[in-house]
C-alpha cells in the first residue's frame, strides 16, 4: 500500500529565508508525486507533480521540488519564502485505482508560518 | 479555470440528522473525489467515482453514502449524522487517465466545514 510522511508538523521560518518541506514516500512501483498547498479558508492548490524525466521539477510561485528515487523522497524547496507563502502544505502519491484510473494518498501536512 | 464549487463553506446540523453535501464541476471530469480533513490526519479518502452511476469506496466510508447521476455533481450522503463527522470536507475531480498510469491532477473544491452538535 501508498503511503506518505511529512515528518515535521509545523515549520517556522524568516520572510527572505530559504525553505525545505521534507517528503517520503512508499509506493511499489514508479511513484506519482504532487505538491498541494492550502491557504487559511481554502482549498488545495497545485504547486508541482512529477510523473517522469528531470527528477527537478518547477512549480508555480517559485517553488521547485526534487525526485530522489534513492531515498524516496520529493522535498519541496524555495530560495527565499515570502509571507504570503505561509500556508499548510501536502506531499501526495498517486496510487492506481480500477479501471486504470488513480487515487491520491497524501499526507498528513506540514504547517509554514512566515515571521518578518 | 477549472472550477470546482461546494454548495456550503459552512454547515451545522444535529445527530441523528441527513446531511446532504453537494459537489459541481465544470470541466466535463470523469472523476471526483470526496475527502474529509482533519487536523494531524491530512486528508482521506471517504468515496470516489469514476463515471456516473459509479463509485468506489475509499480508506474511511463507514457512516457515508454517496450519489452521481450527472455527470458533473457528485454527493456525499450523511445518512444519520454523529458528532465523530464534524470535519472539514473537500470535493476533487480530476479527468480521466490516459493509458493508465498518467498521474492527473485533482482539483479541489473550497471546502465545506461540517459541525455536527
Amino acid at each position: 500500500a501508498q503511503s506518505v510522511t511529512q515528518p515535521d508538523i509545523h515549520i517556522t521560518v524568516s520572510e527572505g529565508a530559504s525553505l525545505e518541506l521534507r517528503c517520503n514516500y512508499s509506493y511499489g512501483a514508479t511513484p506519482y508525486l504532487f505538491w498541494y498547498v492550502q491557504s487559511p479558508g481554502q482549498g488545495l492548490q497545485l504547486l508541482l507533480k512529477y510523473f517522469s524525466g528531470d527528477t527537478l521539477v518547477q512549480g508555480i510561485k517559485g517553488f521547485e521540488a526534487e525526485f530522489k528515487r534513492s531515498q524516496s523522497s520529493f522535498n519541496l524547496r524555495k530560495p527565499s519564502v515570502h509571507w504570503s507563502d505561509a500556508a499548510e502544505y501536502f506531499c501526495a502519491v498517486g496510487g492506481r485505482a480500477n479501471f486504470g484510473n488513480e487515487k491520491l494518498t497524501f499526507g498528513t501536512g506540514t504547517r509554514l508560518t512566515i515571521i518578518p | 479555470d477549472v472550477k470546482v464549487t461546494q454548495s456550503s463553506r459552512y454547515l451545522v446540523k444535529r445527530t441523528g440528522e441527513k446531511v446532504f453535501l453537494e459537489c459541481v464541476q465544470d470541466m466535463d471530469h470523469e472523476n471526483m473525489f470526496w475527502y474529509r480533513q482533519d487536523p494531524g490526519l491530512g486528508l482521506r479518502l471517504i468515496y470516489f467515482s469514476y463515471d456516473v452511476k459509479m463509485k468506489e469506496k475509499g480508506d474511511i466510508p463507514e457512516g457515508y453514502s454517496v450519489s452521481r447521476e450527472k455527470k458533473e455533481r457528485f454527493s456525499l450522503i450523511l445518512e444519520s449524522a454523529s458528532t465523530n463527522q464534524t470535519s472539514m470536507y473537500l470535493c476533487a475531480s480530476s479527468p480521466i487517465t490516459s493509458g493508465g498510469l498518467k498521474g492527473e491532477t485533482q482539483y479541489f473544491g473550497p471546502g465545506t466545514r461540517l459541525l455536527v452538535l
